[in-house]
C-alpha cells in the first residue's frame, strides 16, 4: 500500500498568517494527489487536485505545489474560515490512502 | 440540487450485517464512479470500496475484503454495500463519494478526486 506521511499533525496560527502543510508519498504517485478540508460534523470538500489544480469556487490564497513524492497544500492568508482539519489522499493506486490529518486551529 | 443521501446505519451485533444506501440526485449516476470512505469519529478518513461506471471494476480495502460487497442500481441512482460479519473496528461515519477523473490538456489523467461526498451514515458494532 502507498503511505501518506501528512505534517504537522496540527497547528496554532492566527488569522492573516501563511501556512504549510506538507505530504509525502512512501512511493511514486505523479500528480495524483489531492487535499481535503473537513469541518468538525461535517463531510470533506475537495480543495486542490491533482496536487496543484484548485476546483472551481475555492478561494485563491489556497494553493498545491509537488516536488516528486513530496507534496504542499498552503494557505498564503488563513481567514477565520479555514482553522479545519485538513487531509491528503492519493488516487494513483488503491488502496487508496490518506494522510493522518492536519488540524488547524487558532493560536 | 446535486447530493449524496445515504441511510441504513445503524447499531448492530458483531458478527452481524446491515446494507447502507447511497441515493444520487442532480447528477447523470450511470456514469459516475462511486466509492464508500469511512470515518471513526474524531479520527481520520478510510476509503473501504471502489465501482466503476456503469457497473465495474470493483476493489475492496484489504481490511473489508470478503465481507463487504458494493453494488449499484443505476436506474435507482443508488449505490449499496453491503455489510457482513462486522467487526467492532467497523464501526465508523461511512460516506457515500463520487470519483471524478481530471485530464489535463493532453488528455492524459492527472487525478481522480473524491468530490461528492453524502452527510454520512452512522455503523455502531457492539461486542
Amino acid at each position: 500500500d502507498i503511505q501518506m506521511t501528512q505534517s504537522p499533525s496540527s497547528l496554532s496560527t492566527s488569522v492573516g498568517d501563511r501556512v504549510t502543510i506538507t505530504c509525502q508519498a512512501s512511493q511514486n504517485i505523479n500528480s495524483f494527489l489531492n487535499w481535503y478540508q473537513q469541518r468538525p460534523g461535517k463531510a470533506p470538500k475537495l480543495l486542490i487536485y491533482a496536487a496543484t489544480e484548485l476546483p472551481r469556487g475555492v478561494p485563491p490564497r489556497f494553493s498545491g505545489s509537488r516536488s516528486e513524492k513530496d507534496f504542499t497544500l498552503t494557505i498564503s492568508s488563513l481567514q477565520p474560515d479555514d482553522f479545519e482539519t485538513y487531509y491528503c489522499q492519493q488516487s494513483f493506486r488503491t488502496p487508496y490512502t490518506f494522510g493522518r490529518g492536519t488540524k488547524v486551529e487558532i493560536k | 440540487e446535486v447530493q449524496l443521501v445515504e441511510s441504513g446505519g445503524g447499531l448492530v451485533q458483531a458478527g452481524g450485517s446491515l446494507r447502507l444506501s447511497c441515493t444520487a440526485s442532480g447528477i447523470t449516476f450511470d456514469t459516475y464512479e462511486m466509492n464508500w470512505v469511512r470515518q471513526v469519529p474524531g479520527k481520520g478518513l478510510e476509503w473501504v470500496s471502489y465501482i466503476g461506471s456503469p457497473s465495474g471494476p470493483i476493489y475492496y480495502a484489504d481490511s473489508v475484503k470478503g465481507r463487504f460487497t458494493i453494488s449499484r442500481d443505476n436506474a435507482k441512482n443508488s449505490l449499496y454495500l453491503e455489510m457482513n460479519a462486522l467487526r467492532v473496528e467497523d464501526t465508523a461515519l461511512y460516506y457515500c463519494t463520487s470519483f471524478t477523473n481530471y485530464y489535463d490538456r493532453s488528455g492524459d489523467k492527472i487525478s481522480d478526486g473524491f468530490d461528492l461526498w453524502g452527510q454520512g451514515t452512522m455503523v455502531t458494532v457492539s461486542s
